[in-house]
């Protein structure tokens, strides 16, 4: 089943304990992508990976950090996180469109609600 | 700048009552258009989209949105709700390459 997965689903820290959200695709996608859900505020796109080794800041990088070693996995690192960072994130897979915009599905994961007190 | 207005932080039917979501974009060139439903606890999943070509779209679950440049709307529409289209609904464009830029959301409640 093609599909995105985040671990884990619901996280509460406190503040400055680095944390990782991990995010896995199956579908052999080049595109992967971090957004964070904020009430009034839709997704915004925190960091966003175009393929292997290559990663690129969003409307909302501050505070974070990602990698992508592997086609497969985007992870997301809070190094220092701060109650600012409390809300809803999702990681999203899709093809790579080749050129300007993009026709391609994106794909969600289920979403991480984090905490940070 | 590019952007997504959705009108309507939320918007309440009844069963079996029209319903009407609203999105109008800003680009400076011919967008992709895109539809995503949010259910409790869900990731979002895509209901339709436009690229090109017919301007009335159908998607999944009996939705439909229409493209209209001279008004710059993709609102979505659904002759007859159903209970279980309570979810929240984003639109999104696509202008530059891969990414989405998402309009803020539109909570849907359906009453019996």
């Amino acid at each position: 089943e093609a599909q995105v997965t985040q671990n884990p689903r619901y996280l509460i820290t406190v503040t400055g304990k680095k944390l990782t959200v991990t995010c896995s695709q199956n579908m052999n996608h080049e595109y992967m992508s971090w957004y964070r859900q904020d009430p009034g505020l839709g997704l915004r796109q925190i960091y966003y990976s175009m393929n292997v080794e290559v990663t690129d800041k969003g409307d909302v990088p501050e505070g974070y950090k990602v990698s992508r070693k592997e086609k497969r996995n985007f992870p997301l690192i809070l190094e220092s996180p701060s109650p600012n960072q409390t809300s809803l994130y999702f990681c999203a897979s899709s093809l790579k469109s080749g050129g300007l915009r993009t026709k391609n599905i994106q794909y969600f994961g289920a979403g991480t609600r984090l905490s940070v007190l | 700048a590019q952007s997504v207005t959705q009108l309507g932080s939320h918007v309440s039917v009844s069963e079996g009552a029209l319903v009407l979501l609203r999105c109008n974009y800003s680009s400076s060139v011919p967008p992709y258009l895109f539809w995503y439903v949010q259910y409790p606890n869900q990731g979002l999943q895509l209901l339709l989209k436009y690229t090109t070509g017919a301007t009335l779209v159908k998607g999944i679950n009996g939705f439909e949105a229409e493209f209209k440049k001279s008004e710059t709307s993709f609102h979505l529409t659904k002759p007859s709700a159903h209970m279980s289209d309570a979810a929240e609904y984003f639109c999104a464009v696509s202008i530059d390459t891969d990414k989405l830029i998402f309009g803020t959301g539109t909570r849907l409640q359906v009453f019996p």
